[in-house]
């Protein structure tokens, strides 16, 4: 699987839309961008996944750039609920076989009141 | 549903105990993962299942054992604990290890002494 590079952590205001960044630059054509986020001492929670088109779902966005070498996790109006560690995850799609996550350590989102 | 689900909660060992962590899902997921997590750290792979009988190793499988003798448990023994096997440990399903997204329990927080 490719490796990812995210910020260690980022501050967002209450109310505002945080958009986390995560650089895949070695990513390859069959490789999906995962995202899930942990709140503290809870287990990993899905957010999103993409290929190469823009995703939005209830919880976020995802925009992957035209290339695929980095993507923006957006979270449109946050709230303290959400401060959480953020993992980017690029991982190869299988035909077969069960494919674990490989997490990094992840962006520590803090949502400011 | 209640999804995944993990006991103990907490534990503590002496070194050279031995302990099963459990893992119950009931969802009718076919796949079923192991991780663990070490202090400011993501997770790694232990075991995965991808149906009952069926068991592989992932990126840190040494010290640990697995069985999937049902689609609902997938049970984690650990032999001879060690102070390097202290971590919180994640149980995991999905439907599919394509695309699907996996689902984490709580988490057991195991501490060897």
């Amino acid at each position: 699987d490719a490796k990812t590079t995210q910020p260690t952590s980022m501050d967002c205001a209450e109310g505002r839309a945080a958009n986390l960044p995560c650089n895949h630059s070695t990513i390859s054509g069959n490789e999906y961008v995962y995202w899930y986020r942990q709140i503290h001492s809870q287990g990993p929670q899905y957010i999103i996944h993409g290929l190469k088109n823009n995703e939005t779902n209830e919880m976020a966005s995802l925009i992957i750039t035209e290339d695929r070498k980095s993507s923006t996790l957006i979270l449109p109006h946050a709230t303290l609920r959400d401060t959480a560690v953020y993992y980017c995850i690029v991982r190869v799609v299988t035909g077969g076989g069960a494919d674990g996550l490989t997490f990094g350590k992840g962006t520590h989102l803090i949502i400011q009141p | 549903n209640a999804g995944v689900t993990q006991t103990p909660k907490f534990r503590i060992l002496k070194i050279g105990q031995s302990m099963t962590l459990q893992c119950a899902q009931d969802m009718n997921h076919n796949y079923m993962y192991w991780y663990r997590q070490d202090p400011g750290m993501g997770l790694k792979l232990i075991y995965y299942s991808v149906g009952a009988g069926i068991t592989d190793k992932g990126e840190v499988p040494n010290g640990y054992n697995v069985s999937r003798s049902t689609t609902e448990d997938f049970p984690l023994r650990l032999e001879l604990a060690a102070p390097s096997q202290t971590s919180v440990y994640f149980c995991a399903s999905s439907y599919s290890s394509v695309l699907g997204e996996q689902y984490f329990g709580p988490g057991t927080r195991l501490t060897v002494t």
